[in-house]
């Protein structure tokens, strides 16, 4: 059974541009969560999506961005790029009965 | 405003030195305590999911157990496949909803 699945691994970015990050949930979850992870930092909730909407959101700007598709997959998209977005994002997935299950992350560097 | 605290920041130990890792938590209502391992590079990992004072969870050589304003990650006999970064997150909601708050974690090193 597949886990939650990123892509890309990788990405370098220039300043200003704008990044679509992509996840494919475990099977049988229907909700996704999107984290921005900085180097030796925790983890940080940019926002949640069930049923297509967002259903909640943590203190990021308004250029963090997402969607969620009826088969429950999940994009993220940042729009004019700083410095400071360089992260790891990481997607999470999980349904009433099950937790959350993490994927390995999309790398973002900004240059 | 809700926090979660981790310490210590970085834990070096020798191979079979037990220890004990902290997090403290300000979580209005807390509906779930979770705990994380996560290597370098990759997603969390989940280890145990804590819901009331006084419970505890043991997987192999972890104990996770959880008070009013702290939980424990104690390990045992610790070995050198244990090094990773272990990170607390708190929610004050049930079930899938909602968002974890996490620690900064405590990175582990265990030597031979």
């Amino acid at each position: 059974d597949a886990g939650v699945t990123q892509s890309p691994t990788h990405l370098i970015k220039t300043r200003g541009q704008q990044v679509t990050l992509r996840c494919s949930p475990k099977s049988g979850h229907d909700t996704v969560s999107w984290y921005q992870q900085a180097l030796g930092q925790g983890p940080q909730f940019i926002f949640q999506y069930y049923e297509e909407e967002e259903r909640q959101r943590g203190n990021f700007p308004d250029r963090f961005s997402g969607h969620q598709f009826p088969n429950y997959s999940s994009e993220l998209n940042v729009n004019a790029l700083l410095l400071g977005d360089s992260a790891l994002y990481l997607c999470a997935s999980s349904s009433v009965t099950y937790g959350y299950t993490f994927g390995s992350g999309t790398r973002l560097t900004v240059v | 405003e809700d926090q979660v605290t981790q310490s210590p920041e970085a834990l070096r130990l020798q191979e079979g030195e037990s220890s004990s890792l902290n997090c403290s938590y300000t979580v209005s209502g807390l509906r779930g305590l979770f705990w994380y391992r996560q290597d370098p590079g990759k997603g969390p990992e989940f280890l145990f999911t804590l819901y009331s004072a006084g419970e505890e969870k043991e997987k192999e050589r972890l104990k996770a157990t959880l008070t009013k304003k702290e939980s424990f990650l104690h390990i045992t006999a610790p070995k050198p496949e244990d090094s990773a970064t272990y990170l607390c997150a708190g929610s004050n909601y049930g079930g899938s909803q909602g968002n974890l708050i996490f620690g900064k974690g405590t990175k582990l090193s265990v030597k031979p």
